[in-house]
């Protein structure tokens, strides 16, 4: 199996534009999460689904932010406007069993 | 809100030095997971620890969860460059599967040559 993929590894944009993330989980697994990475709060846990149903999207930071899974093998998580806040590596994780697989990120910097 | 705090926040040793970083809590964790991050990586699984009082070995890393299983702690024996990196601790506070779990901020760990 490939693990977690995500696109794109890095992306660079500017205040205001519109930002997608994608990922793709491992094969099987139910669950995904989507997480928000930076040193000042570590790893911030935005949304998660579970058999494709969001779950828990309590971290998700405002509304523009938003996340989707239109079927088990696919999501995407959105910025519109980004601003220079949202600048983190942002992570995608599937579960099996409880224990979380991690794909390798994204980094954004929102100039 | 729940929180895990690990220490120490970063750490510095030489080769060869044995070393423990801590992770704890004041919630009960039906189980813990300890994970390590690779600068540019996503973190990946090194163990879970179920039972309080539990003891894992993998290699030269002893996990250990608290007996109350409020707390756990990672000890390394003689470590080498290649255990450098982000140490988190993670808890499930609700037994199941697929459950969201509570994180660590992390130990960033150097082991120099």
């Amino acid at each position: 199996d490939a693990g977690v993929i995500q696109s794109p590894r890095h992306e660079v944009t500017e205040m205001g534009q519109e930002v997608t993330l994608r990922c793709k989980p491992i094969s099987g697994h139910n669950s995904l999460f989507w997480y928000r990475q930076t040193m000042m709060r570590g790893l911030e846990l935005l949304i998660y689904f579970n058999n494709n149903v969001p779950i828990d999207d309590s971290g998700m930071p405002e509304d523009r932010f938003s996340a989707k899974m239109p079927n088990a093998s696919f999501s995407t998580l959105k910025i519109q406007p980004s601003e220079p806040r949202d600048s983190a590596v942002y992570f995608c994780a599937s579960s099996f069993i409880g224990l979380q697989y991690f794909g390798p990120g994204t980094r954004l910097t929102v100039l | 809100t729940q929180l895990l705090e690990q220490s120490p926040q970063f750490l510095s040793i030489q080769e060869g030095e044995n070393l423990t970083v801590y992770c704890n809590s004041s919630s009960v964790f039906s189980s813990l997971q300890w994970y390590r991050q690779e600068p540019g990586e996503g973190p990946v699984l090194l163990v879970t620890v179920v039972t309080g009082g539990e003891v894992k070995k993998l290699k030269r890393l002893t996990f250990q969860f608290g007996d109350a299983r409020k707390d756990s702690s990672l000890h390394i024996t003689a470590a080498q460059p290649g255990d450098t990196g982000l140490y988190l601790c993670a808890g499930d506070l609700n037994a199941g599967n697929n459950r969201k779990l509570i994180w660590g901020l992390g130990t960033s760990l150097a082991v120099n040559p």
